[in-house]
């Protein structure tokens, strides 16, 4: 059964360009999280999707977007890149958008901005 | 806002020392309480969870956690941690009854020395 994937697993762009994020969840899941994580700090909440709409986004600007797709799949969006959007990005698998429910993480895609 | 603060950003320690991480919360209501735990090269893993009932909670690997409502903490401890617990620990919380959005502390880097 395979867990969460991620695609790529290194990108460097240079700022002002846009960059694309994949995710696939774990077998069964249908709620998909991304969050960044900058170096030396924990996970920061981007934005969740559930029946392909976004459900909750934490405090991140529109440059970020995503999208879910009927397999429930998903892309995280980032336009006009700044020094500052350096970092992890994770994305995370649940059962359903419940907060009861176990996030599995994928092994993340580390985003380089020079 | 929601927030959470964990104590220590690093931790060492000799092997069969005990180990506790603290880890404090804010928020104005009622919460999920993780711990997450990062293996060298490994993913973001739970290691435990509290959602309501008994406030001491086991995990894997002998981890255990007490919630403490009055004092808005969720510490982590381990009575004799093993060279094989060296990781990165987060603490994190979500709004009960809510969506799964997680809010993390900045984590402890935990060594442990044979």
């Amino acid at each position: 059964d395979a867990g969460v994937t991620q695609s790529p697993t290194h990108l460097i762009k240079t700022r002002g360009q846009q960059v694309t994020l994949r995710c696939s969840p774990k077998s069964g899941h249908d709620t998909v999280s991304w969050y960044q994580q900058a170096l030396g700090q924990g996970p920061q909440f981007i934005f969740q999707y559930y029946e392909e709409e976004e459900r909750q986004r934490g405090n991140f600007p529109d440059r970020f977007s995503g999208h879910q797709f009927p397999n429930y799949s998903s892309e995280l969006n980032v336009n006009a890149l700044l020094l500052g959007d350096s970092a992890l990005y994770l994305c995370a698998s649940s059962l359903t958008p419940s907060g009861t429910y176990e996030q599995y993480f994928g092994p993340g895609t580390r985003l380089t901005v020079t | 806002a929601q927030s959470v603060s964990q104590h220590n950003h690093h931790v060492i320690l000799s092997e069969a020392a005990s180990l506790e991480l603290g880890c404090n919360y804010s928020y104005g209501g009622t919460v999920n309480l993780f711990w997450y735990v990062q293996y060298p090269g490994q993913h973001l893993q739970l290691l435990l969870k509290y959602f309501s009932g008994d406030p001491l909670v086991k995990g894997i690997k002998g981890f255990e956690a007490e919630f403490i409502k009055s004092k808005f903490s969720f510490n982590l401890r381990k009575p004799s941690v093993q060279w094989s617990d060296t990781a990165e620990y987060f603490c994190a919380v979500n709004a009960a009854g809510g969506y799964n959005k997680l809010i993390f502390g900045a984590g402890t880097r935990l060594a442990v020395h044979p």
